[in-house]
């Protein structure tokens, strides 16, 4: 069966700082992975989102994802966080076979100034 | 990007009342919408399927008695909590792709929160 795991539940940078967010998953054949961020007040966003070729993947607002098939992991990273980089972050594995997501449990993200 | 607007945005309810939320593609057409329901610090839960024109799919272990799902239109579908009870106070949120499934882009709600005295 489909799982996705987020060991972080809450994490803490400074602005400015770097930000790596984990996501593992467990699928028996290729995946199609996304990360998704929640906002205050705000339906989910998605960020961006994996089903073939290149393993980094490139998103919005700055943010990039790297599919490892061998560590069946699917990290979120960006450089430099801003403040509006607050929220909540949710990896999700799908599956052509059932047409559905599946959601990890999120990781916090709080930005000190 | 694409709008989905849920409406209420939070209710609070008497126990044996029934609750509706509508979900609303405000800029396209969705044959598809999900409805999930989210616990505090948990993953969001997908509970079923909403198809225009048809009946939903439910998750397994979801009740299609107490969650009444209604897409009567391309930009409208309802969740409605029959005879809520405290158990059922949950964050529920709908989502749509623009086109295709689950799969592609999904545009969410801002969800509605369920508070069942």
């Amino acid at each position: 069966a489909q799982s996705v795991t987020q060991p972080d539940i809450h994490i803490t940078v400074s602005e400015g700082a770097s930000l790596e967010l984990r996501c593992n998953y467990s699928y028996g054949a290729t995946p199609y992975l996304f990360w998704y961020v929640q906002s205050p007040g705000q339906g989910l966003q998605l960020l961006l989102k994996y089903f073939s070729g290149d393993t980094l993947v490139q998103g919005i607002k700055g943010f990039e994802a790297e599919f490892k098939r061998s560590q069946s992991s699917f990290n979120l990273r960006k450089p430099s966080v801003h403040w509006s980089d607050a929220a909540e972050y949710f990896c999700a594995v799908g599956s052509t076979y059932t047409d559905k997501l599946i959601f990890g449990t999120g990781t916090r993200l709080q930005v000190f100034p | 990007g694409a709008v989905v607007s849920q409406h209420p945005s939070r209710v609070i309810c008497k126990s044996g009342t029934s609750v509706k939320i509508e979900c609303r593609s405000l800029d396209f057409q969705a044959t598809t919408m999900f409805w999930y329901r989210q616990f505090p610090k948990q993953s969001l839960m997908l509970m079923a399927t909403s198809n225009e024109g048809s009946k939903a799919t439910y998750e397994q272990g979801v009740e299609k008695d107490k969650f009444l799902i209604n897409h009567a239109s391309l930009t409208l579908s309802t969740l409605t909590v029959t005879s809520a009870h405290p158990e059922d106070s949950s964050f529920y949120i709908c989502s749509a792709p623009r086109s295709g499934g689950a799969l592609d882009e999904q545009f969410f709600g801002p969800g509605t929160r369920l508070t069942v005295l």
